[in-house]
């Protein structure tokens, strides 16, 4: 059972939007503006596409968007497209050396 | 940055192994490294941390104790020695690049696979 609580499935058609969450607790998210999202893809390694909650690494499209209200974040991607079909997982600072990810979200563009 | 995980493989319950995270970046040095693991059709779980110069290292409750992180700069290689290995340890395993300042991981490697069973 992973710490942070991610819903199992997400999904949305072409050009819509989908969002969906990262549940923590006042230990993790809710302390630590350090929450990051990864896109993962069958086969392949995860890929940073948020980190502090909002911000986005050099490449990674505006589509992309996160933020966080008390002990949960949320990940938003807009304008879907087929290549955004993918897992997706937050993770956070815990404190005490430690981090946690959630259980991911798999994301299907009907 | 690339990262190149290896050592890999089948082990029998109890026994161990070492896994290897080199890079050809010449400012290895200066990274601060992660081992983050995910088990077959699972989620991602933190395993271990190195600090750049090998003076701070971090373990996930799971693995204190049987696991070590360590690291020789002259050979640009950290390691993870794996010890008392369980069924429950099997997982590709990634070396992950610390993202300075952030708290996070921002290079991951393509994972070497751990497979413990009898």
């Amino acid at each position: 059972q992973s710490a942070l609580t991610q819903p199992p499935s997400a999904s949305g058609s072409p050009g819509q939007s989908v969002t969906f969450s990262c549940a923590g607790t006042s230990s993790d998210i809710g302390y630590y503006n350090y929450v990051s999202w990864f896109q993962q893809h069958p086969g392949r390694a995860p890929k940073l596409i948020i980190y502090e909650v909002s911000k986005r690494p050099s490449g990674v499209p505006d589509r992309f968007s996160g933020s966080k209200s008390g002990n949960t974040a949320s990940l938003t991607v807009s304008g879907l497209q087929a290549e955004d079909e993918a897992e997706y997982y937050c993770s956070s600072y815990a404190g005490s050396n430690n981090w946690v990810f959630g259980g991911g979200t798999k994301v299907t563009v009907l | 940055v690339q990262l190149l995980e290896s050592g890999g493989g089948v082990v029998q319950p109890g026994g161990s192994l070492r896994l290897s995270c080199t890079a050809p970046e010449f400012n290895f040095y200066t990274y601060d490294i992660h081992w983050v693991r995910q088990a077959p059709g699972k989620g991602l779980e933190w395993v271990a941390f190195i600090r750049y110069d090998g003076s701070d290292k971090y373990y996930a409750y799971s693995v204190k104790g049987r696991f070590t992180i360590s690291r020789d700069n002259s050979k640009n290689t950290v390691y993870l020695q794996m010890n008392s290995l369980r069924a429950e340890d099997t997982a590709v395993y990634y070396c992950v690049k610390d993202k300075s300042g952030s708290w996070t991981f921002d290079y991951w490697g393509q994972g070497t696979l751990v497979t413990v069973s009898s």
